[in-house]
């Protein structure tokens, strides 16, 4: 019973390539996140939405782009891979502020 | 705007031995607050939350966090560690109505048999 599931776990491209990652939570919630840590392990958040709404875009470049098919899906999609995309990219989901946000186990994306 | 302080980067306890993570936030309102772990390799599991109530606050395995207004503060306790404990800790705040949490960089526990 995965609360918060990612596809795929491990990505590895080429600079310039196209990718994508999925994301779908099982929980209900209303809200989905976007975050990336990087190799020294700092979680910056990327982007949010709430009922397939955007609510948070946070200065990330605009290669790339969330899309919510649904309240229960966000997927991450981006274009022309660059060397500092090579991170860690968690999915998360929340229904209140209280609550905390559930994470998904993380894709780890290697563009080399 | 929110921020986070995590002041160690690294702490190597010994198993048995008791713990304390420090964290300080930044926030304008009442702050949502946050501990989470992540183990090697894995996602990130929330440890414990505070909002209101009790300023100490439990949660699972074993940890427990206790927040203090006058010192914006929100340190994570434990009083006896075990091996399994080994991992990366993560501070959070967040509230508001895009639910956004910030994170602090992080404190990477070693534990010594």
């Amino acid at each position: 019973d995965t609360a918060v599931s990612q596809t795929p776990k491990y990505l590895v491209t080429q600079m310039g390539n196209d990718k994508s990652i999925k994301c779908e939570q099982n929980l209900g919630h209303d809200t989905m996140y976007w975050y990336k840590q990087d190799s020294k392990k700092f979680l910056k958040i990327m982007f949010s939405y709430n009922n397939k709404e955007l609510i948070i875009n946070e200065t990330v470049p605009n290669r790339f782009s969330p899309k919510s098919p649904d309240k229960a899906h966000l997927n991450l999609h981006i274009n022309s891979l660059e060397l500092g995309d090579s991170a860690v990219y968690f999915c998360a989901s929340s229904q209140n502020p209280g609550q905390g946000s559930y994470f998904g186990p993380g894709t780890r994306l290697t563009v080399t | 705007a929110q921020s986070v302080t995590q002041p160690d980067i690294h702490i190597t306890v010994s198993e048995g031995a008791s713990l304390e993570l420090r964290c300080n936030y930044s926030y304008g309102a009442t702050p949502y607050l946050f501990w989470y772990v992540q183990s090697p390799g894995q996602g990130l599991q929330l440890l414990l939350k505070y909002f209101s109530g009790d300023t100490l606050v439990q949660g699972i395995k074993g940890f427990e966090a206790e927040f203090k207004r006058s010192q914006s503060s929100f340190n994570l306790r434990k009083p006896s560690v075990h091996w399994s404990d080994a991992a990366e800790y993560f501070c959070a705040v967040g509230g508001g109505s895009n639910y956004k949490l910030t994170f602090g960089k992080g404190t990477l526990l070693t534990v010594n048999p």
